[in-house]
């Protein structure tokens, strides 16, 4: 069965210090991946998504950065971090077609920027 | 774009009720998914629904594609079901997912 993996789990980073974020998937090959942020416990807006090793759509301007260096490895990164970075990420993954269908969620990660 | 709706916002339960959330959206989709974000932050799938009624357990799920909605079912709460439930479509244009605002549920023991 497929799984999906991110850590870490929780962070605490002060202003303009960097960040990494990894997730990866197992169980699957050539999945769509997405990197997501909820704020306020409601909704979630999505930041990036990747439909392939290197290929990478950003939906939204932020001082965030993804990389996909792997087919199942999508990594979140910013070389200096905002107060307005802190959130709670998450990590998805949905099977490669040209219509995604069921999407699924890592465990998430609480970044903490002060 | 498809704009998501859910009700109600919130909802507070005595373990052992019953419950029904709606989630209404504005334009024919064929993919839609119900979602449970625990108290931790996890979000688990429940049920993806884009037409007809499924169930597992004490939870079911039935969309009506033609009128656009869905309605999520839980019986015989308990504790447990306490989370904010999402229903969310997939826009097929760019990987976009459009999720209603959620409904809180609290359920009291």
């Amino acid at each position: 069965s497929q799984t999906i993996h991110q850590w870490p789990a929780t962070l605490v980073q002060p202003v303009g210090s960097p960040l990494s974020l990894e997730c990866t998937v197992e169980g699957t090959s050539n999945p769509n991946l997405y990197w997501y942020r909820q704020a306020a416990g409601r909704g979630l807006q999505l930041l990036f998504y990747s439909v392939g090793i290197g290929q990478i759509s950003s939906e939204v301007p932020q001082n965030l950065s993804a990389s996909r260096p792997q087919d199942r490895q999508f990594i979140l990164s910013s070389k200096k971090l905002l107060l307005s970075d802190s959130g709670f990420y998450l990590c998805a993954w949905s099977v490669s077609a040209a219509f995604p269908n069921t999407i699924y969620f890592g465990e998430g990660s609480w970044l903490t920027v002060v | 774009g498809i704009q998501v709706e859910q009700s109600p916002p919130d909802l507070i339960l005595q373990e052992g009720a019953n419950s029904t959330l709606r989630c209404n959206f504005s334009d024919s989709v064929n993919n839609l998914q119900w979602f449970h974000q625990n108290p931790w932050g996890q979000l688990i799938n429940l049920f993806y629904i884009p037409s007809g009624t499924k169930q597992n357990g004490r939870l079911s799920a039935t969309t009506v594609a033609t009128e656009r909605y869905s309605l999520l079912y839980i019986s015989s709460s308990q504790t447990t079901d306490s989370g904010v439930y999402f229903c969310a479509v997939f826009m097929d244009s760019n990987y976009q997912l459009i999720w209603g605002a959620g409904t809180k549920l609290i359920i009291k023991p």
